[in-house]
């Protein structure tokens, strides 16, 4: 499968606990983005990467939210500290530079705090 | 104002029937335009691009008013398989993906 794959699928944490996401993107895609989906609501933008630097982080991502992708491949997302409303589905997607806007995006990680 | 609007719906359409929404954007500097499809507790796909002068790929029509700042989705004779959220997406930065803001999404539910 050459797509976008994103790790764990599902997953369930207590509040107060951290999480981490991990995505993998297509391989010679070179831009990462993260968006954040909650029910009703279309993606909503948190952060992008090109290569490993990340570019730019959207007013949603608060302290307690960090993104890597230290050698331009595969990306992290943490949340530290998770509160109930974090419950939501986190997508990742990937696309060039160049050739157009499309991104393909990863079947997303659903995240659950209890 | 929401930077890109869309009617939630439901839309409920008889199998084989034509069903059109539409999508307003607020940025008149938005550069480019998309729809995509996701289905119930997927992922988004890219349906298709929307180009200045209308576009068409199969049953589907995308159209866009620059004048007007919308952007519509036509399909005909509509399949059950169309039955899914199809969501406005605009750029407001051209080139890369970057710029992407959606909207909520339209639900549509095809009936045999």
């Amino acid at each position: 499968d050459t797509g976008v794959s994103q790790n764990p699928r599902h997953k369930i944490t207590k509040r107060g606990q951290n999480v981490t996401f991990r995505c993998d993107p297509i391989s010679e895609h070179n831009r990462l983005y993260w968006y954040r989906q909650t029910l009703g609501q279309g993606p909503e933008f948190l952060t992008y990467f090109q290569n490993e630097a990340q570019l730019e982080k959207s007013r949603l991502l608060s302290d307690r939210f960090s993104a890597e992708r230290p050698k331009g491949s595969f990306s992290t997302l943490e949340i530290q500290r998770t509160e109930q409303g974090d419950s939501a589905m986190y997508l990742c997607a990937s696309s060039l530079v160049t050739g157009g806007s499309e991104a393909f995006f990863g079947q997303g990680t659903r995240l659950t705090v209890v | 104002r929401k930077e890109v609007e869309q009617d939630p719906g439901p839309f409920n359409v008889p199998e084989g029937a034509t069903v059109a929404f539409n999508c307003t954007y607020s940025n008149s500097a938005s550069q480019s335009f998309f729809w995509y499809r996701q289905d119930c507790r997927k992922e988004p796909k890219l349906l298709m691009s929307v180009y200045s002068s209308g576009n068409e790929d199969g049953r589907f029509t995308a159209q866009l008013n620059r004048a007007s700042q919308y952007i519509s989705l036509l399909i005909r004779d509509s399949k059950l398989s169309d039955s899914a959220t199809y969501l406005c997406v605009v750029n407001q930065r051209g080139g890369g993906a970057d710029g992407l803001t959606f909207g909520k999404g339209t639900h549509l539910i095809i009936q045999p």
